[in-house]
């Protein structure tokens, strides 16, 4: 079993939908980061969080520590949010452990 | 400059070649991190840094893939003899320290043919 999971891996939206990306995790972390990678291989951190909830624009990040669940929210979805998402655990100091990713698209 | 800069950014090797992929990190930034990213996958930790200091190469899949960071600024990462699944993309990120947002590179793409 990884000790990051991420659902679902594939997710087609219509412009405009909210959309809902989970990630599990077994082990134990210091933070929780989530990350997106356009085509190309450029990847940006979107949040780090270790608990509780921020928000960035349309974006939203939860975490629920006692669960080891976290979930990205992107409010009134647009195409050039198509991307990768990544959800990656901190399991010491910055070393991170990585997701599989979900594919996101966007449709106009 | 502003981010995480790498290079190359493409580079096509021959099987048993030795390539050195260079990355620059953010300026004052104390953490120093390489990862390998397969086709389709999310990235795998190869190797940190510390300053100059490597503290963990945990990651490093054989005695062919090598790192430095001497000066505890740009960090090299060396692949000796490639193999064609070393094919991949490898991933520099920096950060201020522990505990701080990581910055990531846009990625040195490796194709051994």
């Amino acid at each position: 079993k990884n000790e990051v999971e991420q659902s679902p891996q594939n997710l087609t939206a219509q412009e405009g939908e909210f959309i809902t990306i989970n990630c599990s995790y077994s082990v134990g972390i210091s933070a929780l980061h989530w990350l997106q990678q356009h085509p190309g291989g450029g990847i940006v951190s979107l949040f780090m969080l270790s608990s509780g909830k921020k928000k960035h624009g349309r974006l939203i990040a939860t975490i629920n520590i006692q669960e080891k669940h976290s979930s990205l929210h992107i409010t009134a979805s647009h195409p050039r949010d198509s991307a990768v998402y990544i959800c990656a655990v901190g399991i010491y100091g910055n070393k991170l452990v990585f997701g599989a990713g979900t594919i996101l698209r966007v449709k106009s | 400059g502003a981010g995480v800069s790498q290079s190359p950014r493409y580079k096509v090797a021959k099987r048993g070649q030795d390539v050195a992929l260079r990355c620059d990190p953010i300026s004052g930034h104390v953490s120093l991190f390489w990862y390998q990213q397969a086709l389709g996958q999310g990235p795998e930790f190869l190797t940190y840094f510390q300053n100059e200091a490597q503290l963990d190469k945990s990651g490093l899949p054989s005695d062919r893939f090598f790192a430095e960071r001497p000066e505890g600024s740009v960090s090299t990462l060396k692949i000796q003899r490639t193999q064609q699944e070393d094919s991949a993309v490898y991933l520099c990120a920096s950060s201020p320290g522990p505990g701080n947002t990581i910055y990531f590179g846009e990625g040195s793409w490796l194709t051994v043919v």
